[in-house]
């Protein structure tokens, strides 16, 4: 089973910051916060990781909370082409991935 | 740099045929998975290898089987194809090692449906 809790669907509106929590309260220390991300009908494109820092690549920023329990994606200025499928996944380095249904992110023209 | 590539891109099977999705990647990866999704759920992973010659189950293994002869090449097998098979299937890869990120790359899928 999957080791994290996302919403089911949130919505954005185009150019705002989309941010979209996860939680992972059972996070053990060798275990990283990974994010992809599923655009309709395409396999699922890697975003950004962290295992205790925030983080921020071209694509988005990662906000891991001081405790790890929780974290949060943020796509700064939103667009169409970022409505898809995201998944929170917690894992070891080269441990397998285990998908969860992610949260269905609507960017709102 | 072609990536993971997969074949066929869709494909209609009778119950009880057989197929082999093919899955190529490029990228001298040592890791390439297997993963299906039904309709309105995430990837469950149904085999992976670590490297050429070794091959292990992951959650949904029944009613498949893989292979790994080379590093670039991953097959999936349905023996005997079940209406339960009908999904989209995905090929994965990476790399490993201290320096590595361990990002997973992903194919286009392979759009299956067992009648």
């Amino acid at each position: 089973d999957a080791k994290t809790t996302q919403p089911t669907s949130m919505d954005c509106a185009e150019g705002r910051a989309a941010n979209l929590p996860c939680n992972h309260s059972t996070i053990s220390g060798n275990e990283y916060v990974y994010w992809y991300r599923q655009i309709h009908s395409q396999g699922p494109q890697y975003i950004i990781h962290g295992l205790k820092n925030n983080e921020t690549n071209e694509m988005a920023s990662l906000i891991i909370t001081e405790d790890r329990k929780s974290s949060t994606l943020i796509l700064p200025h939103a667009t169409l082409r970022d409505t898809a499928v995201y998944y929170c996944i917690v894992r070891e380095r080269d441990d397998k991935i285990i998908f969860g249904k992610g949260t269905r992110l609507h960017i709102l023209p | 740099n072609a990536g993971v590539t997969q074949t066929p891109k869709f494909r209609i099977l009778k119950i009880g045929q057989s197929m082999t999705l093919q899955c190529t990647q490029d990228m001298n990866h040592n890791y390439m998975y297997w993963y299906r999704q039904d309709p309105g759920m995430g990837l469950k992973l149904i085999y992976y290898s670590v490297g050429a010659g070794i091959t292990d189950k992951g959650e949904v293994p029944n009613g498949y089987n893989v292979s790994r002869s080379t590093t670039e090449d991953f097959p999936l097998r349905l023996e005997l194809a079940a209406p339960s098979q009908t999904s989209v299937y995905f090929c994965a890869s990476k790399t490993s090692g201290v320096m590595a990120k361990n990002i997973q790359y992903f194919g286009a899928g392979t759009r299956l449906s067992v009648l």
